[in-house]
């Protein structure tokens, strides 16, 4: 079935560590979305990448549509970056009408 | 800041109640999109507008319903209130109606019923 899935659920990292966040979905997309939902609550925009690779500062994305995956990439963590990192997507066909679909999010905790 | 304008930030009721949500989009959107963040579902997709048009369905209850004005504001109405209807409510807007779009979150209105 139609399927958002991350990887891993949870990740503790010191600060300064670089890390990879993971995201596999199961059929081709219009869109896709990296959010941060810090600890307030709020959905921050990370990238729209539903191909293709992006940079912004630390930050930075690729998705590999053949394969069905995309990356999130954090260098030289820090505390700020603590949080729930969502991946969405928009399926081409079916599953959605526009909508994001959200995975389960990978937690982050960065240690000082 | 997205641009996109939700109110209120935090709204406590009773079981039974009756409350509406109210949402600005960005200047230049013509979508919006609701969206429940739950503790045991997750983020969920309630429904979309487009000029003032329902496009879309996702897990919305009978209890709950939605509106687009013609100033593109949306209101999301929650009646017969239950404890389980505690959650995040966003709203998020777009420019047009195909998903590819980028969608832009606000800051949520966080509901709990008691």
């Amino acid at each position: 079935g139609i399927q958002v899935e991350q990887s891993p659920p949870d990740l503790i990292l010191q600060e300064g560590a670089n890390s990879t966040l993971r995201c596999n979905f199961s059929d081709s997309v219009n869109n896709l979305q990296w959010f941060h939902q810090n600890p307030w609550g709020q959905l921050i925009n990370l990238f729209y990448i539903p191909s293709g690779t992006k940079q912004n500062g630390r930050l930075s994305a690729t998705t590999v549509a053949t394969e069905r995956y995309s990356l999130l990439y954090i260098s030289s963590s820090q505390t700020t970056d603590s949080g729930v990192y969502f991946c969405a997507v928009v399926f081409s066909l079916g599953g959605s009408q526009g909508n994001l679909i959200f995975g389960k999010g990978t937690k982050l905790s960065v240690k000082p | 800041d997205s641009g996109v304008t939700q109110t209120p930030k935090h709204l406590i009721t009773a079981t039974g109640q009756r409350v509406t949500l109210r949402c600005s989009p960005r200047s230049g959107d013509l979508s919006v999109y609701w969206y429940q963040q739950s503790l045991d579902q997750g983020l969920q997709f309630l429904i979309q507008y487009y000029n003032g048009e329902e496009r879309a369905k996702g897990n919305i209850l009978e209890r709950f319903s939605a509106q687009q004005f013609p100033d593109l504001h949306s209101e999301l109405n929650l009646s017969s209130l239950e404890l389980g209807d505690s959650a995040l409510y966003f709203c998020a807007s777009s420019v047009g109606i195909s998903g590819r779009d980028t969608q832009y979150f606000g800051p949520g209105t966080r509901l709990t019923v008691l």
